[in-house]
């Protein structure tokens, strides 16, 4: 079965520095997907980036990007000028196919506080 | 666009009540439908994939009787928590996909069900 670990169950970060918060995956699989989803204290769900794992080219959404090593089964993903706002849970998310069915496989987490 | 609506967000009831929730795509069709539980601090649980116009599929340790899902039409699924417990209390978050995509799925605010 597909597993998602990430590794830091809290991170924090000074106002405008950058962060880079880790997530590793371990899958049989060949053609998948990977997101990053944020969930704010208001515990919505919140799409941040994703990456289809036959680009090689990582992906980019303003002041978020991913480093994407698919031989090593890794997604991190790097904030820049870090904000207030962005503070919340991240999950790393994983989703291919599995015996037909369409399940996100999720991380636990991890926390990002970010420094005024 | 792809947006789901949860409702309601919040419920108190008495112990023994059964309760529902509903989980609609607003702007886009979804056959497939997707029902979490989260527990606080953790990560999201998925508890059954609901696609329309047949039965669920509930993921192991998920009693079906205790949660029913019925994904009647292309736009709205609904969990109703039967014979509530205090232990059932928990924040439940539906998401959907659009059909016949490789579009990542989209979440509704989330419900948080307190049984007293």
């Amino acid at each position: 079965a597909q597993t998602v670990t990430q590794s830091q169950p809290e991170m924090s970060v000074q106002e405008a520095e950058t962060v880079t918060l880790s997530c590793t995956y371990d899958t049989s699989e060949s053609d998948y997907y990977l997101f990053w989803y944020k969930q704010p204290p208001s515990r919505q769900m919140i799409l941040v980036i994703r990456q289809e794992a036959y680009k090689q080219q990582n992906a980019t959404e303003n002041r978020f990007s991913v480093n994407f090593q698919k031989a090593a089964k890794s997604f991190s993903l790097k904030i820049s000028d870090s904000q207030l706002g962005d503070a919340a849970m991240y999950f790393c998310a994983y989703w291919g196919p599995q015996g037909g069915s369409e399940k996100l496989v999720f991380g636990k987490g991890t926390k990002l506080t970010v420094n005024p | 666009g792809a947006v789901v609506s949860q409702h309601p967000s919040r419920v108190i009831c008495k112990s023994g009540t059964s309760v529902k929730i509903e989980c609609r795509s607003l702007d886009f069709q979804a056959t497939t439908m997707f029902w979490y539980r989260q527990f606080p601090k953790q990560s999201l649980m998925l508890m059954a994939t609901s696609n329309e116009g047949s039965k669920a599929t509930y993921e192991q340790g998920v009693e079906k009787d205790k949660f029913l899902i019925n994904h009647a039409s292309l736009t709205l699924s609904t969990l109703t928590v039967t014979s509530a417990h205090p232990e059932d209390s928990s924040f439940y978050i539906c998401s959907a996909r659009v059909s016949g995509s490789n579009q990542p799925q989209h979440f509704g605010d989330g419900t948080r069900l307190s049984i007293l």
